[in-house]
């Protein structure tokens, strides 16, 4: 599974929009892009994944460089309850569907 | 709908005790996983079942054993537990098949072996 970086930290303002980027320059033709948030100290929770096309759902949007090499997760209108660690992910997904997790960044929404 | 539940929440054990660790998923995923967090890291997988009846090793299985008791359940065991193993667990589920179906969590089982 290709290897991602990821800024360590990032500051946003309650009520605009937060902008992950996340940096995969070796991922593979077959390998979908997946991103997830941990708040405190719960579980991760699955936000959106996506192979080449940007993706939206009622959490945020998803968008991927046409190369690939490269994607950002938007959260259109930050609030105080998505201060957390995301994480960005690539892998195979019909292998042996692991997730490999780095350190994240960690979103911090002041009001 | 419950998800993902693990238990217990929290465990303090001795060195050298053993404990098993339970998880149980209601969403009749096939696959399963269990992974620890140490403080300030991401999570790393220690084992996971892909299917009911299989197991494989991930990142870090040494000192665990699992048991896929059947599709929803899939514990994890310590057998002689040490200082190390000091972690936060996470269980997760997923559904097995082509379009990258996501992995769900639980909570956590937060163990502290002194």
């Amino acid at each position: 599974d290709a290897k991602t970086t990821q800024p360590t930290s990032m500051d946003c303002a309650e009520g605009r929009a937060a902008n992950l980027p996340c940096n995969h320059s070796t991922i593979s033709g077959n390998e979908y892009v997946y991103w997830y948030r941990q708040i405190h100290s719960q579980g991760p929770q699955y936000i959106i994944h996506g192979l080449k096309n940007n993706e939206t759902n009622e959490m945020a949007s998803l968008i991927i460089t046409e190369d690939r090499k490269s994607s950002t997760l938007i959260l259109p209108h930050a609030t105080l309850r998505d201060t957390a660690v995301y994480y960005c992910i690539v892998r195979v997904a019909y292998n042996t569907d692991k997730l490999i997790f780095g350190t994240g960044t960690r979103l911090q929404v002041f009001p | 709908n419950a998800g993902v539940t693990q238990t217990p929440k929290f465990q303090v054990l001795k060195t050298g005790q053993s404990m098993t660790l339970q998880c149980a998923q209601d969403m009749n995923h096939n696959s399963m996983y269990w992974y620890r967090q140490d403080p300030g890291m991401g999570l790393r997988l220690i084992y996971y079942s892909a299917s009911e009846g299989t197991t494989d090793k991930g990142e870090v299985p040494n000192g665990y054993n699992v048991s896929r008791l059947n599709k929803r359940e899939f514990s994890l065991r310590l057998e002689s537990a040490a200082p190390s193993q000091t972690s936060v667990y996470f269980c997760a589920s997923s559904e097995w098949g082509d379009g990258g179906q996501p992995q769900h969590f639980g909570d956590g089982t937060r163990l502290s072996i002194l």
